[in-house]
């Protein structure tokens, strides 16, 4: 299947530090690419539907001015989480969906686990 | 609203055959995913159905009945690997997966 790479896997920064993610389709180009949030024992949370070489699409109730998110390439998506506070402690995922794919699914990266102190 | 119904927690022992239900209501229907997720990892794909029946894949299968909102996830000759949630996803009509809350799978030897 289709690989997505997430970097880093684990983070630990200071508050009011920014912190930036990226995500790779390895070997499938990805026009979409999609950033949830997990918290413990929760299920998946979308925050934002990133689109290359346009404006990312937030949900509900995500600040964007505080996940900025970039779509440089057909295989690069970063989020950079701005001012981090521990109240963004969390499990970040990123998923790319390969539109060649049979099924049109998505394809997640390992996660990264990010810490706020 | 678009709502995604999976129990909480289920529990079954190992070599067992156990199925977890997933019913829907969502803005149109493109397809519906299962995902494995092991505790601290990311989501695995698991099936896809996006026509009404049962999709066998080895010790895993599939069902759809789209009429009546409803989905399932056989898993045969349990694993104690097999222990981990499954989530139930609805691609919508624009495209966009809806999860499920999840349900956690215990599996006791």
């Amino acid at each position: 299947g289709a690989v997505v790479s997430q970097h880093p896997s684990r983070v630990i920064c200071k508050s009011g530090t920014s912190v930036k993610i990226e995500c790779r389709s390895l070997d499938f180009q990805a026009t979409t690419m999609f950033w949830y949030r997990q918290f413990p024992k929760k299920s998946l949370m979308l925050m934002a539907t990133s689109n290359e070489g346009s404006k990312a699409t937030y949900e509900q109730g995500v600040e964007k001015d505080k996940f900025l998110i970039n779509h440089a390439s057909l295989t690069l998506s970063t989020l950079t989480v701005t001012s981090a506070h521990p109240e963004d402690s969390s499990f970040y995922i990123c998923s790319a969906r390969d539109v060649g794919g049979a099924y049109n699914e998505q394809f997640f990266g390992p996660g990264t686990r990010l810490t706020v102190l | 609203g678009q709502n995604i119904d999976q129990p909480t927690e289920m529990t079954a022992t190992e070599g067992a055959i156990v199925q977890i239900n997933c019913t829907y209501q969502t803005s149109g229907f493109n397809g519906l995913f299962w995902y494995q997720q092991h505790a601290g990892e990311a989501p695995t794909f698991l099936s896809y159905n996006v026509l009404d029946g049962l999709e066998e894949k080895g010790r895993f299968s599939s069902f759809l009945s789209r009429s009546k909102g409803y989905s399932y996830l056989l898993l045969k000759e349990l694993q104690m690997k097999d222990s981990a949630s499954y989530l139930c996803a609805v691609l919508d009509s624009n495209y966009q997966l809806i999860w499920g809350a999840g349900t956690k799978l215990i599996i006791k030897p």
